[in-house]
């Protein structure tokens, strides 16, 4: 069992679709973390958060919105997406500078 | 850039045998060093963290040890099991603070076989 839970587990939506990706853990940790996980390649950072805070954007498209609404809360809105965005999204969470925690991620597939 | 490389890419082994995965980077400037375990479809989870200061680290059957200025990394797993198969990420936190995004490499898939 992890400590950080996601859902939904997997989604499916359409290009035109608007959905959301939700991440919570209640650890008291500061800082938060999406990543994004192709097949068989590593997980790439996608945004972290500390305090609530949006410190780092690694360059990603408009149409992936992160929100972090209080320090247990992490939510990733998507909207317009396309195939190639199907992946396995990973959020995590740290304390500060110590190991990160992952959830088992969500499962999305773009039709 | 911080590169981290994995090889090999896969290895399969029989059950009991002792094995090291190897991890190296390029920049020895680093923060920690973390190795994570990853099942199938699922999320990755922390085994073993060396901060930079620190050698080695051990947690059960498990053995990591850092020698930074050499950018090497290595996972000792002794007396293998078949629940052990999955895939290894070794991953380094650069040294501009907390906030400093993990490199992973890209993992080496480990079949013990029974």
């Amino acid at each position: 069992d992890t400590e950080v839970t996601q859902t939904p587990k997997h989604l499916v939506m359409g290009m035109t679709n608007k959905k959301s990706l939700k991440c919570e853990q209640h650890m008291g940790h500061r800082a938060m973390y999406w990543y994004k996980q192709k097949a068989k390649k590593p997980p790439e950072l996608m945004f972290v958060y500390s305090y609530e805070k949006l410190s780092i954007n690694e360059s990603v498209p408009s149409r992936f919105s992160p929100e972090c609404p209080n320090s247990s809360l992490l939510n990733l809105h998507l909207h317009a997406l396309q195939p190639e965005d199907s992946a396995l999204y990973l959020c995590a969470s740290s304390p500060w500078g110590s190991p990160l925690h992952f959830g088992n991620g969500t499962r999305l597939t773009v039709t | 850039k911080q590169e981290v490389t994995q090889i090999p890419a896969a290895l399969s082994v029989p059950e009991g045998e002792n094995l090291v995965l190897n991890c190296s980077f390029t920049d020895s400037a680093i923060y920690n060093l973390q190795w994570f375990r990853q099942d199938p479809g699922k999320g990755l989870t922390s085994l073993l963290l060396i901060q930079s200061s620190q050698r080695e680290q051990t947690s059960g059957r498990l053995n990591a040890s850092l020698d930074k200025s050499s950018g090497r990394s290595t996972l000792y797993i002794a007396a293998s099991q078949p629940g052990d198969s999955a895939t290894y990420l070794c991953a380094v936190q650069g040294v501009t603070g907390a906030n400093s995004k993990l490199t992973f490499g890209k993992g080496i898939t480990l079949s013990v076989r029974p």
